[in-house]
């Protein structure tokens, strides 16, 4: 199946700064990317849509000024966590789903591993 | 998109055919009914999806109910590898346009020796 990366997997930063996390489809192109958060012991929350090219989609109660998504190329979206405090400490997970097309001929939705954010 | 009803927990032992049910009453015409896993602190993994007919790949089986109200996913055969939380959901798709993936809280299933 089709692949996804997150980078970094894990990130401890501290209260005020900002975090860039990167999500990449690594052999295919995503006209689509997805970011989810997810709180421990609770499921995953859609966050925002993004289509390549075009603003993000951001879900109701996301906060689209505290969380930039930049989705410039097919391959790569990236989510940024602007002026972090201990409440943003979350699981994010993004997802990519490509054009029609060989990987997705159903388009499947494929997820990256997640990026751990922990804001002292 | 269609809520999803499934029972927060389920146990099953190695080797045992593992059933999850989900319920969907309120699914539409246009709506496929999708499952995924994600084992703990990983990212989701597709498993499978349908429509109305089941279906069968080489993870699971869906079987989905002619009424298309509920739907089971089958492992034939669970190990321990197997033990994650298993989320059943439903989306639509018009024109090749597809909705959202919105999770519930799913089922976790644990698998014991």
């Amino acid at each position: 199946g089709a692949v996804v990366s997150q980078h970094p997997s894990r990130v401890i930063c501290k209260s005020g700064t900002s975090v860039k996390i990167e999500c990449r489809s690594l052999d295919f192109q995503a006209t689509t990317m997805f970011w989810y958060r997810q709180f421990p012991k609770q499921s995953l929350m859609l966050m925002a849509t993004s289509n390549e090219g075009s603003k993000a989609t951001y879900e109701q109660g996301v906060e689209k000024d505290k969380f930039l998504i930049n989705h410039a190329s097919l391959t790569l979206s990236t989510l940024t966590v602007t002026s972090a405090h201990p409440e943003d400490s979350s699981f994010y997970i993004c997802s990519a789903r490509a054009a029609s097309g060989r990987e997705n001929s159903y388009n499947e939705q494929f997820f990256g591993p997640g990026t751990r954010l922990t804001v002292l | 998109d269609a809520k999803t009803t499934q029972p927060p927990s389920m146990d099953c032992a190695e080797g045992r055919a593992a059933n999850l049910p989900c319920n969907h009453s309120t699914i539409s015409g246009n709506e496929y009914v999708y499952w995924y896993r994600q084992i703990h602190s990983q990212g989701p993994q597709y498993i499978i999806h349908g429509l109305k007919n089941n279906e069968t790949n080489e993870m699971a089986s869906l079987i989905i109910t002619e009424d298309r109200k509920s739907s089971t996913l089958i492992l034939p055969h669970a190990t321990l590898r197997d033990t994650a939380v298993y989320y059943c959901i439903v989306r639509v798709e018009i024109g090749g346009s597809q909705g959202n993936l919105i999770f519930g809280k799913g089922t976790k299933l644990s698998v014991k020796p």
